[in-house]
């Protein structure tokens, strides 16, 4: 079964609303989870490295401002995608690691649709 | 390069072999994965394999790693249409962030 878990798994917003996407880690706890994006027919693209107790780590060329991440636990990290506009349109998707493993798993992915 | 390359696109025949390739940078990258995505969905873990070691198998995927010549490779025995997927490599470039190649779409035809 799943590990991740990803909510809402698609929305649609109007341009200037803000929308906040969650990400649990179900079985174990993670310090450490990633938020990627992925543009149709693309590879996935690391937005941030979020953590827990402590800031997010951004990618060049992600703004902070405008896609903010909180760890509020060991297996919640949400991503809020503030005053969304139409090309924040995207596939959102998350990871976590599994501590002492290789293994990294991915949520289901949230469909953001901004009109 | 920067990249993870990957051929992508591959075409088999079910109850053939598929062989998907990559090659990627880092040398030293302590992990490297194979993730499948389905349309529409998330990805899912395949399998890892740790760098030092050649080979893994698990059941019908056989990982094969050449550090020397930073390659990777993801051999599905028996493919089945359940199988037709877009298959990422990806390795873990420190502090396990990973870097993605485009994917390969596999087509298994019946």
């Amino acid at each position: 079964g799943a590990v991740v878990s990803q909510h809402p798994s698609r929305v649609i917003c109007k341009s200037g609303t803000s929308v906040k996407i969650e990400c649990r880690s179900l079985d174990f706890q993670a310090t450490t989870m990633f938020w990627y994006r992925q543009f149709p027919k693309k590879s996935l693209m690391l937005m941030a490295t979020s953590n827990e107790g402590s800031k997010a780590t951004y990618e060049q060329g992600v703004e902070k401002d405008k896609f903010l991440i909180n760890h509020a636990s060991l297996t919640l990290s949400t991503l809020t995608v503030t005053s969304a506009h139409p090309e924040d349109s995207s596939f959102y998707i998350c990871s976590a690691p599994r501590q002492g493993t290789g293994e990294q798993y991915f949520g289901p992915g949230t469909r953001l649709t901004v009109t | 390069g920067e990249d993870v390359e990957q051929s992508l696109f591959l075409s088999v025949r079910e109850g053939d072999s598929s062989v998907i390739n990559c090659t990627y940078t880092d040398s030293s990258s302590t992990y490297l994965y194979w993730y499948k995505q389905e349309p529409g969905a998330g990805l899912q873990l395949l399998t890892y394999i740790f760098s030092n070691m050649d080979m893994k198998q698990d059941q019908r995927l056989t990982v094969l790693l050449n550090k020397k010549d930073k390659h990777l490779s993801l051999r599905i025995a028996d493919t089945q249409t359940g199988d037709s997927a877009i298959y990422f490599c990806a390795e873990e470039r420190g502090y396990s962030t990973l870097t993605f190649g485009k994917g390969t779409m596999l087509l298994v035809s019946p």
